[in-house]
């Protein structure tokens, strides 16, 4: 099976910069999703790396190492609208399928 | 935003009742899931649909099955609802299974 590990909570200030760390084991690894969850909303597709590096996207950036089994979201320029949970997910094993991190909160302060 | 939408959106049932969920896209999507959602956790997959009249079993199956009779509709159905299965219920949708959209939610409540 697979399992996933990131940070339950998180705390940063507005303008600043915060990075959300996620290991994971899993065997079949195809890539590495991001997703955003606002309170009392659905879940959100952020990004998307399936090879190694840095893809950025915006105030927002994801970071893969396979070799580490490792990656990392990268908030930007904080805003409060950034508050909120964000879940890593692998892709991965013979039926293709995401399975997702128990999710990490993030809390923007002004 | 991917055309998802799931019904109903709050649900309130007895013990031993069985509920059925629908989700219903506008993509043409040839994948679509079922997760549950509950504190302490992220998503879990329930059930999964690869076509129409094919699905698989996820994670956390027991107490639930499903049917897509139609590419647009995949139904979630709790046979004989229990306590353990209150819970937020999310349905998402997939071109590629690596980008999966999600719809709104229903918030169930077993009583």
């Amino acid at each position: 099976g697979q399992s996933l590990e990131q940070p339950s909570e998180v705390t940063a200030v507005e303008g600043a910069i915060v990075q959300i760390n996620c290991t994971y084991q899993t065997s079949g690894f195809y890539g590495l999703s991001w997703y955003q969850q606002h309170d009392g909303g659905a879940p959100t597709f952020l990004s998307y790396n399936a090879l190694d590096g840095l893809e950025e996207t915006g105030r927002f950036s994801s970071f893969l190492s396979r070799s580490d089994s490792y990656g990392y979201l990268l908030l930007q320029e904080l805003q409060m609208k950034d508050s909120a949970s964000y879940f890593c997910a692998v892709f991965a094993g013979s039926a293709r399928q995401l399975t997702f991190g128990s999710g990490t909160q993030l809390t923007v302060l002004p | 935003d991917a055309g998802i939408t799931q019904s109903p959106r709050h649900k309130v049932t007895e013990t031993g009742t069985p509920v059925t969920l629908r989700c219903h896209q506008t993509e043409n999507h040839r994948y679509m899931y079922w997760y549950r959602q509950d504190p302490g956790h992220g998503l879990r997959l329930i059930h999964y649909s690869y076509g129409v009249k094919d699905t698989d079993k996820g994670e956390v199956s027991d107490g639930y099955s499903v049917s897509r009779s139609k590419t647009e509709d995949f139904l979630l159905t709790l046979e004989s609802a229990t306590s353990s299965q209150t819970s937020v219920y999310f349905c998402a949708i997939s071109g590629d299974r690596d980008t999966q959209y999600f719809g709104p939610g229903t918030r169930l409540t077993v009583l």
